[in-house]
């Protein structure tokens, strides 16, 4: 059991450049979500997903897309990398109601440099 | 808007000696409330929560939390502190407009000194 997995660790882009940011989870959560984490900030919400097929936006959606085409992955999208968006990514998953109810999983994160 | 504030960057505890990490929120309705750590290079851990019952709940790691309605505080406790404690600390709230979503206070430093 992995729990939440993402592809790439780490990532340097020049400005201008796309790219895509994979999560995956093995434990049939119905939730996902993509945080980025910048100093003195915290978490901050970009997009989300209640299920396959739906995605919703956070509190900074600007300049990112996501799909979920399947349940387990849940995909970030860059389409033109701004040095604004040098940071630090994660993804979590939670399931929907039984127990434990409410407890995000996380994974390890993606650190984005943009230069 | 919904809010969740942690009012301070850093907290400094020798160890053996109680330690306190605040979190305030705003929201309607019901709060639920959450503590996350997260250790150098690794993703946020889920420490308690507080839905619904008693005001003091227990977590992982020795930690508690105090919910407190009338000061809308949800202060994150530990009787007595290690040295493996030091990480980042974050409180968060669920927001009631959107069931699905949870947001994060700025996150507390908590350095433990031998």
């Amino acid at each position: 059991n992995a729990g939440v997995t993402q592809t790439p660790k780490f990532r340097v882009l020049k400005t201008g450049q796309s790219m895509t940011l994979l999560c995956a989870q093995d434990m049939n959560h119905e939730y996902m979500y993509w945080y980025r984490q910048d100093p003195g900030m915290g978490l901050r919400l970009i997009h989300y997903s209640v299920g396959e097929g739906t995605t919703a936006k956070g509190e900074v959606p600007d300049g990112y897309n996501v799909s979920r085409l399947k349940k387990q992955n849940f995909l970030l999208g860059l389409e033109s990398a701004a040095p604004s968006q040098t940071s630090v990514y994660f993804c979590a998953s939670r399931r929907v109601g039984g127990t434990p109810s409410y407890e995000q999983y996380f994974g390890p994160g993606t650190r984005l440099t943009v230069t | 808007a919904q809010s969740v504030a942690q009012p301070e960057d850093q907290v400094n505890v020798a160890e053996g000696n109680p330690l306190t990490v605040k979190c305030t929120y705003s929201v309607s309705g019901n709060p639920y409330l959450f503590w996350y750590v997260q250790y150098p290079n690794r993703g946020l851990q889920f420490l308690l929560k507080y839905i619904t019952g008693d005001n003091l709940v227990k977590g992982s790691y020795g930690f508690e939390a105090e919910f407190n309605k009338s000061q809308t505080s949800f202060h994150l406790k530990k009787p007595s502190a290690l040295v493996s404690d030091s990480a980042l600390y974050f409180c968060a709230v669920r927001v009631n407009s959107s069931a699905s979503k949870i947001i994060f206070g700025s996150g507390t430093r908590l350095s433990i000194r031998p």
